[in-house]
């Protein structure tokens, strides 16, 4: 079965923190994405990947950076968090040209 | 610029009524649409995916369609329940962005027992 885990459900930060979000699919999917949810913008995408080490801005990248080391692997940084952060973060996976399998969400809180 | 329409915002049905969820497209050169259900505080889960060279796609009591001349596709949901009630997103894929996905703001669906 199909699986993109991510690493918190819920987490809350201080402003000016490090924030890392994990995310984790076990389909050896070449393309993974990071996007963003917020009440009257929908979803947003901010960085995706296409392979290891490969990385393509969205059209939401400011603030943020993403490390994929392994295949696996996908990792969403918040380098000094701030309160227009707070929001879902919801990661995916696919093989092009297919479906995106989405994990769970983290519904991320800066205060 | 793509851009996504989702049509209405908000539907509210009887249980067992047939319905009909809308989602229009600025332009037409996509890679394929996919459409996906939300519930409440929780992810994304994928009900269909038409690619761009195909007409419709058939899962249990869903059929989604896909015009790409007009820009539209519909969601078809036959005799609803209860348990359908969620949101439901239309996305469309880009070529050559890694099949990027331009969401539209979807359709709140109550279906009342």
């Amino acid at each position: 079965d199909v699986k993109v885990t991510q690493s918190s459900r819920y987490l809350v930060k201080r402003t000016g923190e490090k924030v890392f979000l994990e995310c984790v699919q076990d389909m050896d999917h070449e393309n993974m994405f990071w996007y963003r949810q917020d009440p009257g913008l929908g979803l947003r995408l901010i960085y995706f990947s296409y392979d290891v080490k490969m990385k393509e801005k969205g059209d939401i990248p400011e603030g943020y950076s993403v490390s994929r080391e392994k295949k696996e692997r996908f990792s969403l940084i918040l380098e000094s968090a701030s309160t227009n952060q707070t929001s879902m973060y919801l990661c995916a996976s696919s093989l092009p040209p297919g479906t995106q399998y989405f994990g769970p969400g983290t519904r991320l809180t800066v205060l | 610029k793509q851009e996504v329409t989702q049509i209405p915002a908000a539907l509210s049905v009887p249980e067992g009524e047939n319905l009909v969820l809308n989602c229009s497209f600025t332009d037409s050169a996509i890679y394929n649409l996919q459409w996906f259900r939300q519930d409440p505080g929780k992810g994304l889960t994928s009900l269909l995916l038409i690619q761009s060279s195909q007409r419709e796609q058939t899962s249990g009591r869903l059929n989604a369609s896909l015009d790409k001349s007009s820009g539209r596709s519909t969601l078809y949901i036959a005799a609803s329940q209860p348990g359908d009630s969620a949101t439901y997103l239309c996305a469309v894929g880009l070529r050559n962005q890694g099949g990027k996905l331009i969401f539209g703001q979807g359709t709140e669906l109550s279906v009342k027992p």
